[in-house]
């Protein structure tokens, strides 16, 4: 079965330090990536995806990720954070093999951000 | 305006009674899911529907049911055999294969 590893779950850090966020999945099989914020009181949203081409991906607010296949990870990163970027990060992974259509995510990593 | 409408937002019901939660879409979405998050164990699937009148179980199933006999709706049960069923429950849709999934507003459910 497939699963989805955030292995930091909870992580503080300064203003415009660097943020780098793991990821890792289990499935052998072709996968579309996600990175999903939820900022407190809000709604989940998409920030990024890779569905396929240039492994690393931009998305909104500064992210990036980057899909590297061979360690099965998609870690997402951002240069400098901002109070702001203070929420819940979700990986997800969706597997589009054998017809299915199943979106598994990870525990979440819950950023602080201070000032 | 397009989206995914969970209703209600709160909800509270007596041990041992069944409920149904009611996730709507307008965004004529072939796929609907179901999550339910905890804190420390982010968003686990419960039930997943690719296409009207079917679904999949997904990995925390028991205790729970689906119905998916519109493209637009797929409400949820939360019976009497689910042993821990206070939570937060959200629904969401997406298009097909390979799009991004849209997330609802959730409901909080309290059994007391």
């Amino acid at each position: 079965a497939q699963s989805v590893s955030q292995h930091n779950h909870h992580v503080i850090l300064s203003e415009a330090a660097s943020l780098e966020l793991g990821c890792n999945y289990s499935y052998g099989g072709t996968v579309n990536l996600f990175w999903y914020v939820q900022y407190p009181g809000q709604h989940l949203q998409l920030l990024l995806k890779y569905f396929s081409g240039d492994p690393l991906v931009k998305g909104i607010k500064g992210f990036e990720a980057e899909f590297i296949k061979s360690k099965f990870s998609f870690n997402l990163r951002k240069p400098s954070v901002q109070w702001s970027d203070t929420a819940e990060y979700f990986c997800a992974v969706r597997t589009l093999t054998g017809g299915g259509n199943k979106l598994t995510f990870g525990t979440g990593t819950q950023l602080k951000v201070e000032l | 305006d397009g989206g995914i409408t969970q209703s209600p937002k709160y909800l509270f019901r007596k041990e041992g009674q069944n409920v149904t939660l009611s996730c709507e879409q307008n965004l004529n979405h072939d796929a609907m899911y179901w999550y339910r998050q905890d804190p420390g164990q982010g968003l686990r699937l419960i039930y997943y529907s690719q296409i009207v009148n079917d679904f999949q179980k997904g990995d925390i199933a028991e205790g729970y049911s689906v119905s998916r006999e519109k493209k637009e709706s797929f409400p949820l049960t939360v019976t009497s055999a689910q042993k821990n069923p206070t939570a937060f429950y959200l629904c969401a849709s997406s298009i097909s294969r390979g799009y991004e999934a849209f997330f609802g507003q959730g409901t909080r459910l309290t059994v007391v």
